[in-house]
């Protein structure tokens, strides 16, 4: 079973920063990595998918990189709406299987 | 517009059952693979099920032999069917539709919907 490593546990900026938010994998996932955020009382939203796509909607100050077993979720210029729970996510082919990251605490 | 609605979460004792429902919008739910995900009161997420297209079903060992994944064509609804509950099965449990291609399926998860919570307790 692959397990996803998310760091740091909270992240504590300010408005108007930038946040840099980690997530490793155990052994090599590709780039077949998902981001997402969850805010109190919501379902989680797609960020990020293959490691670097920003889903429908998103705004371009979110971006992801890595590859393998390293990725990496960047915010540019906090916005007020950004401090939220973000999890990383991958699948197994065989057997299938999801695991998502224990998530990354972003706070103002 | 793609759209998940679930429904039939409430409180249930220890052994007993429930079944959930997740009513799709702006896509077949026969079409595409779907999951299940749960989170635990202030807890992480946790993948609980999902079927292919084709209608192969897989789980996690923690609710293997007791949740079953289904899913009604004609009333275009995905189910969940929660037998033998436990306490550690209380959470808010969400449908999700899976994205990729015929290279790989399962690779991130959109749209999820809003969310229906089981709470079982004696």
């Amino acid at each position: 079973e692959i397990v996803l490593t998310q760091s740091p546990a909270t992240l504590s900026l300010s408005p108007g920063e930038r946040a840099t938010l980690s997530c490793r994998a155990s052994q090599s996932v590709n780039n077949y990595l998902a981001w997402y955020q969850q805010k109190p009382g919501q379902a989680p939203r797609l960020l990020i998918y293959d490691a670097s796509n920003r889903a429908t909607g998103i705004p371009a100050r979110f971006s992801g990189s890595g590859s393998g077993t390293d990725f990496t979720l960047t915010i540019n210029s906090l916005e007020p709406e950004d401090f939220a729970v973000y999890y990383c996510q991958q699948r197994s082919n065989w057997p299938p299987a999801i695991t998502f990251g224990q998530g990354t605490r972003l706070e103002i | 517009e793609v759209q998940l609605v679930e429904s039939g979460g409430g409180l249930v004792q220890p052994g007993g059952s429930l079944r959930l429902s997740c009513a799709a919008s702006g896509f077949t739910v026969s079409s595409d693979y779907m999951a299940w995900v749960r989170q635990a009161p202030g807890k992480g997420l946790e993948w609980v099920s999902v079927i292919y297209s084709g209608g192969g079903t897989y789980y996690p060992d923690s609710v293997r032999g007791r949740f079953t994944i289904s899913r009604d064509i004609s009333k275009n609804t995905l189910y969940l069917q929660m037998n033998s509950l436990r306490a550690e099965d209380t959470a808010i449990y969400y449908c999700a539709k899976a994205g990729g291609d015929s290279s790989s399926w399962l690779r991130w998860f959109d749209p999820w919907g809003q969310g229906t919570l089981v709470t079982v307790s004696s």
